[in-house]
């Protein structure tokens, strides 16, 4: 079965610091990789997303994620960071035809001033 | 309205209580989804409706009924629900080609539910 780990559950970070919160997965098969971000009292929005091609992908807001197969990760980074980066961030894989997505327990990104 | 929306954003309701979250979708896809969020909790997936029938129950309690009447339109009927049962429900949709493991999923703003 596919799974998904993000292993910090809390980043804090001051203003304009770079961020890096870390995904990795486990699956034997070619995936799609995606970052949602989810902001106070809303639902999830898609940050950025892997389908094939580069490694290297960006996303919207200034974060962008490298695919590294060989460590089976997708961390997303961003260079500088502001308050309203405040969110739950959460790594999806989707692997396989139909329901087989499966969602990381997320990491809460703290910016502070 | 575009993308995915859901009625009621907020709801409270006691436990001998029936009631109904809406989920409509206004982009063209053709599977729809429930998801469970409770506080540090990983996202729960509840039900998967892939071109309107039913193909994933994850274990959900009988007390949770959905309802897929059209490709655009998913329901989650509660009744004699538990306060654990507090949450915020997500809707979703994506469009799945067929034979394809392509999912992007796009997300309603989800209805926070309170069980007292």
């Amino acid at each position: 079965a596919q799974s998904v780990t993000q292993l910090d559950s809390q980043v804090p970070v001051f203003e304009e610091a770079p961020v890096e919160l870390r995904c990795n997965y486990s699956s034997s098969v070619s995936v799609y990789l995606f970052w949602y971000v989810q902001y106070p009292n809303q639902g999830l929005q898609l940050l950025l997303k892997y389908l094939s091609g580069s490694t290297l992908v960006k996303g919207i807001n200034g974060f962008e994620a490298e695919f590294n197969k060989s460590q089976t990760s997708f961390h997303l980074r961003k260079p500088s960071v502001h308050i309203s980066d405040t969110a739950e961030y959460f790594c999806a894989v989707s692997v396989g035809y139909g329901q087989n997505f499966v969602f990381g327990p997320g990491t809460r990104l703290s910016v502070l001033p | 309205e575009t993308g995915v929306t859901q009625t009621p954003r907020h709801l409270v309701m006691g436990m001998t209580n029936k009631k109904s979250l809406k989920c409509e979708q206004h982009l063209g896809h053709n599977a729809m989804y429930w998801y469970k969020q409770s506080a540090k909790k990983p996202l729960e997936l509840m039900f998967v409706y892939n071109f309107k029938e039913q193909t994933e129950n994850n274990s959900v309690p009988s007390r949770f009924s959905p309802e897929c009447p059209n490709s655009s339109h998913l329901f989650l009927h509660l009744h004699t629900l538990q306060p654990e049962d507090s949450a915020l429900y997500l809707c979703a949709s994506s469009l799945q080609p067929q034979g394809s493991s392509y999912n992007e999923q796009f997300f309603g703003p989800g209805t926070r539910l309170t069980v007292l």
